[in-house]
């Protein structure tokens, strides 16, 4: 099994353009998170989807970050405009969520994100 | 709602010397607990998981853990540490809803 892949690794881009992440879950995974990690702050959770839907997007900082998953095999995190605070490492994480909780969550290698 | 607290942000140990990292929680039933570890560069890697049963849970890498309910704690232990196992470690709490809030870590040195 490949992993969760994330793409691009590293990104660097300038304040006020348009940022696109990439996550690939692991086949038959279910659910899917989206987290940012800063030194300030941790590892905060954005949103979580179950079975492509989005279940809960109170993380998500404010409406210049949106996430989709359009498939199973398949979801984005876009931030436009984007901001220098933005600058954070971006993680992708999937699970199997069963009933009552407790899955496990397996990660990506994560997005290094450099907005200047 | 759930909380973790991991009270050290940074630890040091010898090469060769036991480890214990700390770990309480905050949660009004039995929860679930995972620590993972987080090497450079990396994403998070489960090192082990409590869900119910044997309240010692042994994991890879030769870390274990204990969870006691009376103290709401689940710390890291591994008798002989390695330089290779310098990283930060997260301690975390899920619950029914397959959300997993994490600690803020505590980072590891290893002192040749």
């Amino acid at each position: 099994d490949a992993g969760v892949i994330q793409s691009p690794r590293h990104e660097v881009t300038e304040m006020g353009q348009e940022v696109t992440l990439r996550c690939k879950p692991i086949s038959g995974h279910n659910s899917l998170f989206w987290y940012r990690q800063t030194m300030m702050r941790g590892l905060e959770l954005l949103i979580y989807f179950n079975n492509n839907v989005p279940i809960d997007d109170s993380g998500m900082p404010e409406d210049r970050f949106s996430a989709k998953m359009p498939n199973a095999s398949f979801s984005t995190l876009k931030i436009q405009p984007s901001e220098p605070r933005d600058s954070a490492v971006y993680f992708c994480a999937s699970s199997f969520a069963g009933t009552g909780g407790g899955s496990i969550q397996y990660f990506g290698a994560g997005t290094r994100l450099s907005v200047l | 709602a759930q909380s973790v607290t991991q009270p050290d942000i940074h630890i040091t140990v010898s090469e060769g010397a036991s480890l214990e990292l700390r770990c309480n929680y905050s949660y009004g039933a039995t929860p679930y607990l995972f620590w993972y570890v987080q090497s450079p560069g990396q994403g998070l890697q489960l090192l082990l998981k409590y869900f119910s049963g044997d309240t010692l849970v042994q994991g890879i890498k030769g870390f274990e853990a204990e969870f006691k309910r009376s103290q709401s704690s689940f710390n890291l232990r591994k008798p002989s540490v390695h330089w290779s196992d310098a990283a930060e470690y997260f301690c975390a709490v899920g619950a029914s809803d397959d959300k997993i809030i994490f600690g803020k870590g505590t980072r590891l040195h290893i002192l040749p």
